[in-house]
């Protein structure tokens, strides 16, 4: 079946180390996004990249970068993780979205980040 | 820019009872509407969507949504709720004129009584 996997389900990291999510899909989708989400509370997206185009959201801390190194995978670096940074992270997928109709996103099953 | 309201915060049914949540969303031009339902610990499952048409959808699961322009609101129902039904809700809306942003609401946690 097509989908969104992410990789690790759960990672533990210590208060300033660098951490790497991993995202990758087998739906052939051209747009990539990934979403922060805190405990009961909604997605926040962080960036997103449309090919090899990548869009930053303004309030989204330096602090998070992003690669997709080609169109099946895409990575969320995290360079100095603090604690407030622990939270779900979600990558989603969606196929060309500057024609046409809006097109849906699929969400993978997200990675929980731990922070020590 | 726009922005999605979702007033309950916690919903409690029974099993078998029928079920509702509100959904308002704010913009200016044609939404894109979707339904998200997330178990714990999981991502998010893509329920049902409205883009036109029809203003009366079915999802999966069981759950239909009704857009209504007039009221700016796009509520969720189910008529028999089942245990599995138990997990957080998502109302959302996409703009394509906000560079296709997808906006989310607060969450409904829905906890079903035997």
């Amino acid at each position: 079946d097509a989908m969104v996997i992410q990789n690790p389900r759960y990672q533990v990291t210590q208060f300033g180390k660098p951490v790497t999510l991993s995202c990758s899909q087998t739906l052939n989708h051209n747009v990539m996004y990934w979403y922060q989400q805190k405990s009961s509370q909604a997605p926040k997206l962080l960036f997103h990249y449309y090919d090899k185009d990548f869009n930053n959201e303004a309030d989204t801390p330096d602090n998070f970068q992003s690669r997709r190194p080609n169109t099946s995978f895409c990575f969320l670096d995290i360079r100095s993780p603090g604690l407030g940074d622990a939270a779900m992270y979600l990558c989603a997928t969606s196929r060309d979205q500057r024609q046409g109709s809006y097109n849906e996103q699929f969400f993978g099953p997200g990675t929980r980040l731990t922070v020590l | 820019a726009q922005s999605v309201t979702q007033p309950d915060i916690h919903i409690t049914v029974s099993e078998g009872a029928s079920l509702e949540l509100r959904c308002n969303y704010s913009y200016g031009a044609t939404p894109y509407l979707f339904w998200y339902v997330q178990s714990p610990g999981q991502g998010l499952q893509l329920l049902l969507k409205y883009f036109s048409g029809d203003t009366l959808v079915q999802g999966i699961k069981g759950f239909e949504a009704e857009f209504k322009r007039s009221q700016s609101s796009f509520n969720l129902r189910k008529p028999s709720v089942h245990w599995s039904d138990a997990a957080e809700y998502f109302c959302a809306v996409g703009a394509r004129a906000a560079g296709n942003k997808l906006t989310f609401g607060g969450g409904t946690r829905v906890l079903v009584k035997p």
